[in-house]
């Protein structure tokens, strides 16, 4: 079993739509998570970490679930430029940042 | 604030040439850096990273290396390139193990 793993996608979804991502982890002592943005043949750049007691950025609410051992993304009122390859991150006590493989996201008009 | 530069942008290398990616970082000091390898389609793969200077840790074995010569640079190396070298290449800094990870730009290396 891979360490992080994503939706496999891609998610096309019209403007205005709801979308939400789930990423899962194997490994129980992981502790920190974050959720990367990477548009197309740019580097990832940070979206939001993700606290234990979830958080929210504007659009988008991360949540984490470490009984289950999954975090999640959702993005509400999607925009065009919401177009993105969306990548999970998690760490564990020191080690490296693991990422997910993406999931990659199209709005459409 | 913080910059992280990546050179070159793009290279075309024939297989069996050497490589040399260089990545600097500015207005930090003693960060950690990394070195990410990217193939078409694929996730984010960790190569090496590095705790302070002339501190490398390998991630994968294969044909590449890593250096620190100075606090701030982060050179990525090969004396032979192959044709699976070919990738998107990122270097990334961070304060500490667990703090966010920032990305340069990225060097897109095709090999012939």
């Amino acid at each position: 079993r891979k360490e992080v793993e994503q939706d496999p996608g891609p998610f096309n979804v019209p403007e205005g739509a709801t979308v939400a991502f789930n990423c899962t982890y194997s490994n129980s002592a992981s502790q920190s998570f974050f959720w990367y943005r990477q548009d197309c043949r740019k580097e990832p750049k940070l979206l939001m970490s993700v606290y234990s007691s979830g958080n929210e950025d504007g659009r988008f609410t991360a949540q984490l679930n470490r009984a289950s051992q999954y975090i999640s993304l959702l993005i509400r009122d999607s925009k065009l430029s919401d177009s993105a390859t969306y990548l999970c991150v998690v760490i564990v006590y020191g080690q490296n940042f693991v990422f997910g493989p993406g999931t990659r996201l199209s709005v459409l008009p | 604030s913080q910059t992280i530069h990546q050179w070159p942008a793009t290279l075309v290398q024939p297989v069996g040439s050497p490589l040399s990616l260089e990545c600097t970082v500015e207005g930090t000091s003693n960060p950690n850096l990394y070195w990410y390898r990217q193939a078409a389609g694929r996730g984010l793969q960790l190569l090496f990273y590095s705790v302070g200077i002339g501190q490398i840790s390998s991630e994968v074995p294969q044909n590449l290396s890593a250096s620190r010569p100075q606090d701030r640079q982060f050179i990525l190396s090969s004396k032979k390139l192959l044709l699976s070298d070919s990738g998107f290449y990122l270097c990334a800094w961070s304060r500490g193990g667990k703090e966010t990870q920032y990305f340069g730009p990225g060097t897109r290396l095709l090999v012939l």
